[in-house]
């Protein structure tokens, strides 16, 4: 069946360089994507998200891109800190759908 | 201060006995969710509901009950029928534009 995935399961990243942690997606018909972050014995907490009329959306110290063309999402973290360390998740849910469907994630290690 | 509750934050459980699973939200949201986490894996979907006294099951629902007689509640029972429950139950309100909110989570495990 279709579903989102992540292409990496662990990323180490050094102090103060930029992540960039990828996902790719199946369905063509997904329209809302949203990054989440995932520390150690906590719920998912909402990073960032972006529809499929944008390419790309920035927040603080983040940026999501969508390359609808090839199905493929990314979080760029920049200036990596150490409380980044966490799973991070990326979800997808198709139009008038209520269901999100979720990554198996990537685990973001911070080196000091 | 708005948000998701879940309690208790960590259950224990014996062999053939039913628990249920605490989850509540004033953030006044329609729909209300239920996922199960195991180590390393992400979010599988066990119920959800769209609004008060309605509920689908998800992906992974067999073991399971839910009932939502209230906009703010949403409880979860794993009963006797689920073989391995032990995992991280997590539970989550979404907003109309389709953002879903966390709550801290339940860890179930069976003695």
């Amino acid at each position: 069946g279709e579903s989102v995935g992540l292409h990496l399961p662990t990323l180490s990243v050094q102090e103060g360089d930029n992540s960039i942690i990828n996902c790719a997606y199946s369905n063509s018909a997904s329209d809302y994507f949203i990054w989440y972050k995932q520390e150690s014995g906590k719920g998912p907490q909402f990073i960032i998200d972006i529809r499929s009329n944008m390419d790309k959306r920035q927040g603080q110290r983040v940026t999501v891109l969508l390359n609808k063309t090839v199905k493929h999402l990314s979080l760029q973290i920049a200036a990596t800190q150490p409380g980044d360390s966490a799973v991070y998740f990326c979800a997808e849910n198709i139009e008038n759908d209520y269901k999100l469907s979720f990554g198996a994630g990537t685990t973001v290690t911070v080196r000091a | 201060d708005g948000g998701i509750t879940q309690s208790p934050k960590y259950l224990f459980r014996k062999e053939g006995q039913n628990v249920t699973l605490s989850c509540e939200q004033n953030l006044n949201h329609d729909a209300m969710y239920w996922y199960r986490q195991d180590p390393g894996q992400g979010l599988r979907l066990i119920y959800y509901s769209q609004i008060v006294n309605d509920f689908q099951k998800g992906d992974i629902a067999e073991g399971y009950s839910v009932s939502r007689e209230k906009k703010e509640s949403f409880p979860l029972t794993v009963t006797s029928a689920q073989k391995n429950p032990t995992a991280f139950y997590l539970c989550a309100s979404q907003t109309r534009g389709g953002q879903e909110f966390f709550g801290p989570g339940t860890r179930l495990t069976v003695l």
